[in-house]
């Protein structure tokens, strides 16, 4: 079965301090991952992926994730928070050699920005 | 850019009434999905539907939902009979072919009184 884990459902840091948002997932054959965020009353919106090609990933809005198979994890950083990067952040799996083609979420983890 | 496009996006209900979710995919994309996301919680896989059909489906979603594409362009997600716990954010989002990615509509919310 695969699975997505993020730790820590709320995260703060300063304007201008790095953010690392964790995620772990559990699969026995690699993965496709991926991270959403959802701004306040919105859809969510594709941040990056990976697709077994490079394994550090880079995204939009200046978000990075680097895939570490032997940690089976997919953290996302930005080395400068902003204040605009408040939201709702989700990690997501899909397992491309089975039946199931959906995508598998995390739990989310809620950035806040302090001024 | 091409989007997901969702209506209603804000419907209230009364428990036991019947509601239909619409969602219109990108225009190439053959593979659909319904999400919902309870307030608060998780983004939770309902269903997906290929080739007119569901391939499939989540434990939530039970004999009380059903989807179709009734005119080869919107996607639908029927709730027969509304309870309570039914009120969330649906989210419809569609595939294209050779990607992994799925792209999310905004969302509807379903509030049951």
């Amino acid at each position: 079965a695969q699975s997505v884990t993020q730790l820590g459902s709320h995260v703060s840091v300063s304007e201008g301090a790095l953010v690392l948002l964790r995620c772990n997932y559990s699969s026995s054959v690699p993965p496709y991952l991926f991270w959403y965020v959802q701004y306040p009353n919105q859809g969510l919106q594709l941040l990056l992926k990976y697709t077994s090609a490079a394994t550090l990933v880079k995204g939009i809005n200046g978000f990075e994730a680097e895939f570490k198979k032997s940690e089976t994890s997919f953290h996302l950083t930005k080395p400068s928070a902003h204040m605009s990067d408040a939201a709702e952040y989700f990690c997501a799996v899909r397992i491309m050699d089975t039946g199931r083609r959906a995508l598998t979420f995390g739990s989310g983890t809620r950035l806040q920005v302090q001024p | 850019e091409p989007e997901v496009t969702q209506t209603p996006s804000h419907q209230v209900t009364q428990m036991g009434q019947e509601v239909i979710l619409r969602c219109v995919p990108i225009s190439n994309h053959l593979y659909f999905y319904w999400y919902r996301q309870i307030l608060g919680q998780k983004v939770e896989f309902l269903v997906s539907f290929y080739n007119n059909e569901i391939s499939e489906k989540s434990e939530i979603f039970d004999d009380q939902f059903s989807v179709e594409r009734p005119d080869g362009s919107n996607f639908t997600l029927k709730i027969r009979s509304t309870k309570l716990e039914d009120s969330a954010m649906y989210f419809c989002a569609t595939r294209g072919e050779n990607t992994g990615e799925l792209f999310f509509g905004e969302g509807s919310r379903l509030t049951v009184l």
